[in-house]
């Protein structure tokens, strides 16, 4: 199985400043065949599924706000989120759809400082 | 809009059989571009995969190691939904239980989800 860590397991960060989140897989999740990252960032908030950030480690999904961003290539990954706002306190969640059983990081709780 | 519904009892007693049902509006059980995954999530096991079903000529099933000789995925075509059963639950079964959907033609991540149900075993 592929194994998804995170780090920070929590960050506290003040509004309008950055909170970077990162994510490590314990084998290249780079598929050959497209030249793809097959990483998945979500958000969950209290009570509620995660929600679809990115994907392909990169690509926003639709109406996600564009001071969310993915970056990162191989095993190393990277949530960026500028400029926090209130509602951004969450657990956002990695996963890897390289191969089954797909699997997630731990989580990183975000808070404002 | 696709969404998810999740039904199904919130307390099962140890040694029984977990049974939870996602209805699917807005999208087919049986599109061929289409897989329906269970996942659970734990304080002590975080997000967990558990399986899928999906249709590509035929049905087939995946299943994680860690459940695949107690679990089974059904799809029921005549309802639009799909179900989970897992066998012999055990304290450490206790989570909350999603179903969600990915696409073969892109990548796949789970998108849309249900809204979760809690199911705790307990005697």
């Amino acid at each position: 199985d592929i194994v998804m860590t995170q780090s920070p397991d929590s960050l506290a960060v003040s509004l309008g400043e950055r909170a970077t989140i990162n994510c490590k897989s314990s084998q290249s999740i780079l598929y050959n065949s497209n030249n793809k990252n097959h990483l998945s960032w979500y958000q969950q908030k209290p009570g509620q599924p995660p929600k679809l950030l990115i994907y392909w480690a990169s690509t926003r999904e639709s109406g996600v706000p564009d001071r969310f961003s993915g970056s990162g290539s191989g095993t190393d990954f990277t949530l960026t989120i500028n400029s926090l706002q209130a509602e951004d306190v969450a657990v956002y969640y990695c996963q890897q759809y390289y191969s089954t059983p797909y699997t997630f990081g731990q989580g990183t709780k975000l808070e404002i400082k | 809009q696709v969404q998810l519904q999740q039904s199904g009892p919130g307390l099962v007693k140890p040694s029984q059989t977990l049974s939870l049902t996602c209805a699917i509006s807005g999208d087919s059980v049986s599109r061929n571009s289409a897989a329906w995954n269970w996942i659970r999530q734990s304080p002590s096991r975080g997000l967990e995969w558990l399986g899928r079903t999906y249709y590509r000529s035929k049905w087939y099933n995946d299943y994680a190691v860690s459940v695949k000789s107690r679990i089974t995925i059904n799809p029921d075509t005549s309802k639009n939904q799909f179900s989970l059963q897992l066998n012999s639950v055990t304290p450490e079964d206790t989570a909350v239980y999603y179903c969600a959907r990915h696409l073969w033609a892109g990548g796949n991540w789970f998108d849309p989800w249900g809204q979760g149900t809690l199911v705790t075993v307990s005697s």
